[in-house]
């Protein structure tokens, strides 16, 4: 069966430190892993997925296959960032699977 | 482009009460999802549609809950009878190829809280 795990339900940190958002999966096979992020009073929308390894709004997330980890990072983190955070996986044809979410705070 | 759109944004029932969403999704896409989300959880897929027909509804609880997308476009979302437990926010979502994968992502509206009581 396919699972997310997101560790941490909430995080904070100050303004300008480094982020890191922890997601684990389980899955056998290959995965495709997504990152989705809800700001307030908007909707769910995606922010990355580990296929296009691009960097959104200075967000990198790297597939780790042998820790079957995708966690989010940013070196610098901004009071906008601050959101519901989802981790979310899919296997080819199948709906995507989400985690709890973590709600990331960016104090100033 | 119009996004994921969905009516009403809030409702508040007596369990026991049957209760309705709307969802229109984004022109031309194929396949349109509902999910359940429980306060302080992730969304959790209710059913997925390809067009007019059901792919997947495996964690539809059947007894109370329906959904129609008659013709592969609106979609229905009902509840009936209620109860406490269903209260949640009420997610559509589309995309162009089945799972939302590839290059097409999914594509959320602003959801329906329901509220039973």
């Amino acid at each position: 069966a396919q699972r997310v795990t997101q560790p941490e339900k909430l995080l904070s940190v100050f303004k300008g430190a480094p982020v890191e958002l922890k997601c684990n999966y389980s899955y056998s096979g290959s995965p495709e892993l997504f990152w989705y992020v809800q700001y307030s009073r908007q909707r769910l929308q995606l922010l990355l997925r580990h296929i296009s390894r691009e960097s959104i709004k200075g967000f990198t997330a790297d597939l780790n296959k042998g820790e079957t980890s995708f966690h989010l990072k940013k070196p610098f983190a901004q009071e906008e960032d601050s959101a519901m955070y989802y981790c979310a996986l899919s296997s080819g044809n199948t709906p995507l699977v989400f985690g709890k979410g973590t709600r990331l705070s960016v104090i100033a | 482009e119009a996004g994921v759109a969905q009516s009403p944004r809030y409702k508040i029932i007596e369990k026991r009460q049957s209760v309705a969403f709307w969802c229109n999704p984004i022109s031309g896409h194929a396949t349109l999802y509902w999910y359940q989300q429980i306060l302080g959880q992730g969304p959790k897929l209710l059913i997925q549609f390809q067009n007019n027909g059901v792919v997947d509804d495996s964690q539809l609880p059947k007894d109370r809950f329906s959904a129609e997308r008659l013709k592969g476009v609106d979609s229905t979302l009902k509840i009936q009878p209620a109860k406490l437990e269903d209260s949640a926010v009420y997610l559509c979502a589309s995309s162009l190829p089945i799972g939302g994968t590839r290059n097409s992502p999914l594509h959320f509206g602003n959801g329906t809280r329901l509220t039973v009581t």
